[in-house]
């Protein structure tokens, strides 16, 4: 089965440290992969996406993230962390749906704790 | 551009009851998802529409849901009758590209408590 998998539950950063959320797929050919942020009580929020080229991807608000096809990876990053970063990140990919047509399936997400 | 809007915000029913929810894609988007998200899960895809046709709806328990989308704009989901595991936030998606995931925008969401 395709899949995506967040290994991190939570992740506690100090502000101004850099922050690296992971995640690693599962899908069959070329991964389109997908970072989104959730505040509370809000809608997800698209922050980057690869779908082919170079492998470091560069997002909204700082992020970017690293495609590694070897280790099927794609972790989100951010070089200096701010307190208002604090928010659940889901990491997504492209899975084919049948009928010739596409959808995302998610991770179970990361808290991410950014402590000033 | 309006985004996809949602309504209600929350609704808090007792089991047994049903529910309605509502979404309104952005304009031109004819490709609309539904899905489920469960506290400390990620979402799950219930239902995708390409217009006013379903695409899959392979995770819907076909049971206790329905959804429909007329005319291809508006989309509803309904339970009947909710039970306690339906507790969850209900996100409503619409995408530009046909066929494909590139474009995801995503409501508000509809928090639902069942009690």
């Amino acid at each position: 089965a395709q899949s995506v998998a967040q290994p991190e539950d939570q992740v506690n950063v100090a502000e101004g440290n850099p922050l690296t959320v992971k995640c690693t797929y599962s899908v069959s050919g070329n991964p389109y992969l997908f970072w989104y942020v959730q505040y509370p009580n809000r809608g997800l929020q698209f922050l980057l996406k690869y779908i082919t080229g170079d492998n470091l991807v560069k997002g909204s608000y700082g992020f970017e993230a690293e495609f590694n096809k070897s280790q099927t990876s794609f972790h989100l990053k951010k070089p200096s962390a701010l307190v208002s970063d604090s928010a659940l990140y889901f990491c997504a990919a492209r899975v084919g749906s049948g009928a010739g047509s596409y959808q995302l399936t998610f991770g179970k997400g990361t808290k991410l704790s950014v402590i000033p | 551009e309006a985004g996809v809007a949602q309504s209600p915000r929350y609704k808090i029913i007792e089991k047994r009851q049903s529910v309605a929810f509502w979404c309104n894609p952005i304009s031109g988007h004819a490709t609309l998802y539904w899905y489920q998200q469960i506290l400390g899960q990620g979402p799950k895809l219930l239902i995708q529409f390409q217009n006013n046709g379903v695409v899959d709806d392979s995770q819907l328990p076909k049971d206790r849901f329905s959804a429909e989308r007329l005319k291809g704009v508006d989309s509803t989901l309904k339970i009947q009758p909710a039970k306690l595991e339906d507790s969850a936030v209900y996100l409503c998606a619409s995408s530009l590209v046909f066929r494909d995931a590139y474009g995801y925008t995503f409501g508000s969401g509809t928090r639902l408590t069942v009690v």
